[in-house]
């Protein structure tokens, strides 16, 4: 079975400049997270959907931030335009979905962008 | 506000039991699970509580005090390949999402 799927896997840009990640979720899986990961510290939720539609989209930073997940499946994410502080690898991460608490998150490798 | 206090580093020797210790203050509680990261790797699901006590698998374990709001994931027989982050992560409510500490980095030696 395939895992989470993303790309670029790592992206460069100048600030100002837009930007936008992949993820392809396990066959199946109705729950998706992006998280985004600075240096030495927890991933932190931006966004998570329940098949397309965004059930908590509190911490997305939505002047700059953008997301969708169109017919459930595939999701992306933007930026535009990026800044200096948004140098950070962005997980992407599924899970089969509900309300139970051991329902386990499985990561994708991850896009490192760095801005300069 | 939510909360999540781990210990920044380990260093442990291959061979060894290593406890890393995970306190916790947040709005609510519904479980608490514990992720490995290899460098440049993705976060891999290692264990869940959601109840009190010690779950066992394999050479990992994991202990919850809901009490105490304190848990701790044991490694036994530590290997050069545990060498990686550790995170604890609260479910903070059914149906809610996970929050994420900080992160403790083992380092195990030959």
């Amino acid at each position: 079975e395939a895992g989470v799927v993303q790309s670029p896997r790592y992206k460069i840009i100048e600030k100002k400049q837009p930007v936008a990640f992949w993820c392809n979720p396990i066959s199946g899986h109705n729950t998706l997270y992006w998280y985004r990961q600075n240096l030495g510290q927890g991933p932190e939720l931006l966004i998570r959907y329940e098949n397309e539609e965004a059930v908590d989209d509190s911490q997305l930073p939505k002047d700059r931030f953008s997301a969708e997940r169109l017919k459930g499946v595939d999701s992306t994410l933007k930026i535009q335009p990026a800044e200096l502080g948004d140098s950070a690898v962005y997980l992407c991460a599924s899970s089969f979905g509900g309300t139970s608490g051991s329902d386990t998150q499985y990561f994708g490798p991850g896009t490192r962008l760095t801005v300069l | 506000g939510q909360s999540l206090e781990q210990p920044s580093e380990v260093t442990a020797v291959e061979g060894a039991i290593v406890q890393i210790n995970c306190t916790y203050q947040t709005s609510g509680f519904y479980g608490l699970s514990w992720y490995q990261q290899h460098d440049g790797g993705a976060p891999t699901f290692l264990s869940y509580n959601a109840l009190d006590g010690l779950e066992e698998t394999g050479r990992f374990s994991s202990f919850l005090s809901r009490s105490d709001s304190y848990g701790y994931l044991l490694l036994q027989e530590l290997q050069m390949k545990d060498s990686a982050s550790y995170f604890c992560a609260v479910l903070t409510a059914r149906g809610q999402n996970f929050v994420f500490g900080p992160g403790t980095r083992l380092s195990v030696l030959p």
